[in-house]
């Protein structure tokens, strides 16, 4: 079954402070696609970036950057030199084919908490 | 401001009331889709829905829960004779395509609640 578990319910960190999301995942395709979304305290979920299964060549945009890990199933998110504006909720997502369509399977998120 | 629009942001209904959100895509997606954000847990599918067709609601309560996508207007997601256990945050997505690699993205979400 396909799966997606990020086993840190809740993160708290100081600003400046590195910090890194954990996203494990599970899947029975040989290619697959995976997706991290922030969600602030506003609510609303904001698409950050997608890492497709046959690139695993790392990702850096300004202070985020992504390290995939085919050999450990894990796409993990760092964030670094944290600041109050990252304080948010993180969901990893992987997609899934399904009657006709797509839908995303979502981890129960990271809950970041960056004090000034 | 061209992205996924929710309506309403917030919306309390009492028990045994009719529900209605509504989502209109991004201009150029033609794909829609329901999740839902129960308390403390991550968001799960409900329907995939294109103009006029719903091709997946695999994910959608079998009772008193519907979704559309008319020709023309927004999708709208209706939830009859409204129950506690709907308190939840329905967030609608649109895409251009259907593709795995395609991102979803998403709207501002309708917190419904209800009393």
């Amino acid at each position: 079954a396909q799966k997606v578990t990020q086993a840190q319910t809740e993160i708290s960190v100081v600003e400046k402070e590195d910090v890194t999301l954990d996203c494990v995942y599970e899947t029975r395709d040989t290619t697959y696609y995976l997706f991290w979304y922030k969600q602030p305290p506003s609510g609303e979920l904001v698409f950050l970036i997608r890492r497709n299964s046959f690139d695993e060549q790392n990702e850096i945009s300004g202070r985020y950057s992504w390290n995939f890990q085919k050999s450990t199933s894990s796409f993990n998110f760092t964030i670094t030199a944290s600041q109050v504006v990252d304080s948010a909720v993180y969901f990893c997502a992987l997609s899934e084919a399904q009657n006709q369509g797509v839908k995303l399977i979502f981890g129960q998120g990271t809950e970041l908490s960056v004090k000034p | 401001n061209a992205g996924v629009m929710q309506n309403p942001r917030h919306l309390v209904r009492r028990r045994g009331q009719e529900a209605r959100l509504r989502c209109s895509p991004m201009k150029g997606h033609s794909h829609v889709y329901w999740y839902r954000q129960l308390p403390e847990e991550g968001l799960k599918f409900m329907v995939y829905l294109q103009k006029e067709n719903i091709i997946d609601e695999s994910g959608m309560p079998k009772e008193r829960f519907s979704a559309e996508f008319p020709k023309e207007g927004p999708s709208i997601l209706r939830i009859q004779q409204v129950v506690r256990g709907d308190s939840a945050a329905y967030f609608c997505a649109s895409s251009p395509e259907v593709a795995r690699y395609q991102p979803q993205h998403f709207g501002d979400g309708t917190r419904l609640s209800i009393l």
